[in-house]
C-alpha cells in the first residue's frame, strides 16, 4: 500500500542540527513532490517547505529558508529534512505528506517524528 | 498567529450538522481553494475535501465543504463519535508563496 515511513523520534541541544528521513513505498516515487509540515504541541500544522521527487526542485517557507534543506534520494525512495541552528521553539512533531500537483492536497502522511529541542 | 481563523471549539450531539468555518484573507482564500484536514488525537492530518468541495475517495458523504469569498466552511451532517477531532483547513498563499493552516477547530461530541 502506498505510505510515508519516518525516522525515529530525534534529541538535539541548541545550536545544533537535526535531519530527518521519509521513505515512501507503493507508488512512483518521481511523481510526487514530499513536503515538510511540523506541528509543536497543541498548535496548529506549519507547512516548511517541499520537493519535487522528480527534478530535485525545492520551496521553502520564507520564516524556515535560512535554516532548512530539503533532499530526496531517489534510489531510496527517500526525503530527507535537515533543520540547522535548533531552538527550543522547534521542538514539534514533523511529518512528510504527498502531493501531486496541487500543493495544498496532502493525501498521504508520514506516521510523524518527534524532535526535541532542549540543553 | 494564524493566516487562516477558525473557531477554537466546536460541539454537537450525536445526529446533529455541525458546521466549521474559517476565514481569510484575498491573498489566501479570497484567490484559492480551500481545503480540509481532519486529525484524530496523536495521529497525522487526514485529507477530508480539496478543491473546496471534493472528497478523496473513502471519506463520507456526511462531510461537505463549500466557499464563498475569503470565507469557508465544513459542514458535518449526522454527527457520530468518531468525529470528535481536531479539523484545519487550509489554502495557498500567494504572498507567503506556500501552503497554510487554520488555527483548527476542536471538534467535541456530546
Amino acid at each position: 500500500q502506498v505510505q510515508l515511513v519516518q525516522s525515529g523520534a530525534e534529541v538535539r541541544k541548541p545550536g545544533a542540527s537535526v535531519k530527518v528521513s521519509c521513505k515512501a513505498s507503493g507508488y512512483t516515487f518521481t511523481n510526487y513532490a514530499l513536503h515538510w509540515v511540523r506541528q509543536a504541541s497543541g498548535q496548529r500544522l506549519e507547512w516548511m517547505g517541499c520537493i519535487n521527487a522528480g527534478n530535485a526542485n525545492t520551496k521553502y517557507s520564507q520564516k524556515l529558508q535560512a535554516r532548512l534543506t530539503i533532499t530526496r534520494d531517489t534510489s531510496a525512495s527517500t526525503a530527507y529534512m535537515e533543520l540547522s541552528s535548533l531552538r527550543s521553539e522547534d521542538t514539534a512533531v514533523y511529518f512528510c505528506a504527498r502531493t501531486g500537483g496541487d500543493y495544498v492536497a496532502f493525501d498521504i502522511w508520514g506516521q510523524g517524528t518527534m524532535v526535541t529541542v532542549s540543553s | 498567529q494564524s493566516v487562516l481563523t477558525q473557531p477554537p471549539s466546536a460541539s454537537g450531539t450525536p445526529g446533529q450538522r455541525v458546521t466549521i468555518t474559517c476565514s481569510g484573507s484575498s491573498s489566501n482564500l479570497g484567490s484559492n481553494y480551500v481545503y480540509w484536514y481532519q486529525q484524530l488525537p496523536g495521529t497525522a492530518p487526514n485529507l477530508l475535501i480539496y478543491r473546496n468541495n471534493q472528497r478523496p475517495s473513502g471519506v463520507p458523504d456526511r462531510f461537505s465543504g463549500s466557499k464563498s469569498g475569503a470565507s469557508a466552511s465544513l459542514a458535518i451532517s449526522g454527527l457520530r463519535s468518531e468525529d470528535e477531532a481536531n479539523y484545519y483547513c487550509a489554502t495557498w498563499d500567494d504572498s507567503l508563496s506556500g501552503p497554510v493552516f487554520g488555527g483548527g477547530t476542536k471538534l467535541t461530541v456530546l
